[in-house]
């Protein structure tokens, strides 16, 4: 079956700071992938996706690129904020709607 | 335009009460999905919703079973409560005709704690 494997964490990083949380898949056929994220008391929100292989998703300053060699979709941003302190979640979908997660990254930016 | 209301926001229950969770999806959307969120864990499919018919199910026992109503809404209902229901249950809506998960809004969530 399909499984998302993403970094443990916590993560705790100084404002600017450069952020990487790592995630690999496993999915038969060729997956979408997306990055959410989730505020305290909030719901999900979706963070940016990929639908293929070698597409990068982008959004406010985070980045990732789908890489079906490595079944790979590692979420990247340069200089992360304080406002960027969330719970992030890797996840995958091979049909409508029907999305399986990773265990989610808590970030934590300090100023 | 509101967007994913899901109510009530907190519930407790005891072991082997039955529960019954509610959502109203987003304006022009049709379909809903359940998920559930346990704690330090990603959220797990429970089941979809399209023209009040469940269209996709998760790996949940039978106790765990839905409802979707004329005017989209939808329930979730959980018989025989255990103490491994406690979660974050999370009710999303799309449009199912657009065949895209970047067209899905997550509602905040009901915290269900099991006694």
């Amino acid at each position: 079956g399909n499984s998302v494997t993403q970094m443990e964490g916590p993560v705790t990083l100084s404002e600017e700071a450069f952020l990487t949380i790592n995630c690999t898949y496993t999915a038969t056929g060729y997956p979408s992938l997306f990055w959410y994220v989730q505020y305290p008391g909030e719901g999900l929100q979706l963070l940016l996706k990929a639908t293929k292989a070698d597409d990068k998703g982008s959004n406010k300053g985070f980045e990732a690129t789908y890489r079906k060699e490595t079944t790979s979709f590692h979420l990247e941003k340069g200089s992360v904020q304080v406002s960027d302190s969330a719970v992030y979640f890797c996840a995958l979908s091979d049909s409508n709607y029907k999305l399986t997660f990773g265990k989610g990254t808590l970030l934590t930016v300090n100023p | 335009d509101a967007g994913v209301t899901q109510s009530p926001t907190h519930l407790i229950k005891t072991r082997g009460q039955q529960v019954t969770l509610r959502c109203s999806p987003k304006s022009g959307h049709d379909t809903v999905s359940w998920y559930q969120q346990a704690l330090g864990q990603g959220p797990q499919f429970i089941f979809q919703y399209y023209e009040e018919e469940e269209r996709q199910r998760g790996n949940f026992p039978d106790r765990f079973s839905g409802h979707q109503f004329p005017n989209y809404s939808s329930e979730l209902n959980v018989n025989a409560l255990l103490l491994g229901d406690s979660a974050l249950y999370l009710c999303a809506s799309s449009t199912f005709r657009t065949g895209s998960n970047e067209k899905l809004f997550f509602g905040s969530g009901t915290q269900l704690s099991v006694l």
